[in-house]
């Protein structure tokens, strides 16, 4: 299976620190996806980065992958209550028409 | 910005009974998809759709599960005999030839 699995489980860390969710998955990929899930509603494409790819900006957002090592991670910087959510990391098999697969996520809550 | 955009938010339904789930794909999209969250679980594939066709199902989509774009702009999913274990939340998603998938908010889909 190429499903990707978090660790942790669940973070629970004060509004400003910075949040790091790891993912580990079995099978080679063509590409690796974050997703975040407020509570009840649905996903938000946070990121994309290609078998190719290290490591990935997006605003406060930094994702890297280590091929090698099957595994991946998404780095929130300078978190904020609005962060809290589950996040997903989801590997498909690259081409255009290809399923995507979630792990189980990470349950991130932000302290005020 | 576009967004995939799908109704009703909430269907509740007897055992037994056929549902239709509509979704409104973006509309330069070419690949649709819908993928299925039990509570408290993974999302999972159901099935992917492309040129008018199915590309790739699960097994979760058996014979009382098809999909149809009838007008070239809605995407729908009908299960034909809802069972209890039915219940969950119903993604649709799309992309267009880079595999972002785009998803929408969801149907919660009640069978009682």
């Amino acid at each position: 299976s190429q499903q990707g699995e978090e660790d942790p489980q669940a973070l629970s860390i004060q509004e400003g620190e910075n949040a790091t969710m790891n993912c580990s998955y079995k099978t080679s990929i063509n590409n690796l996806q974050w997703y975040r899930q407020n509570s009840g509603r649905g996903l938000v494409h946070l990121i994309l980065i290609r078998s190719n790819e290290r490591e990935k900006h997006s605003g406060r957002l930094r994702v890297t992958l280590d091929t090698s090592k099957k595994s991946s991670s998404l780095l929130i910087t300078a978190s904020r209550a609005a962060d809290t959510a589950s996040y997903f990391c989801a590997t498909d098999g690259g081409s255009s028409a290809s399923k995507i697969i979630f792990g189980s996520g990470t349950r991130l809550s932000i302290r005020p | 910005e576009p967004e995939v955009t799908q109704t009703p938010s909430h269907q509740v339904t007897q055992m037994g009974q056929e549902v239709i789930l509509r979704c409104v794909p973006i509309s330069n999209h070419l690949y649709f998809y819908w993928y299925r969250q039990i509570l408290g679980q993974k999302v999972e594939f159901l099935v992917s759709f492309y040129n008018n066709e199915i590309s790739e199902k699960s097994e979760i989509f058996d014979d009382q599960f098809s999909v149809e774009r009838p007008d070239g702009s809605n995407f729908t999913l009908k299960i034909r005999s809802t069972k209890l274990e039915d219940s969950a939340m119903y993604f649709c998603a799309s992309n267009t030839y880079n595999n972002e998938q785009f998803f929408g908010p969801g149907t919660r889909l009640t069978v009682l």
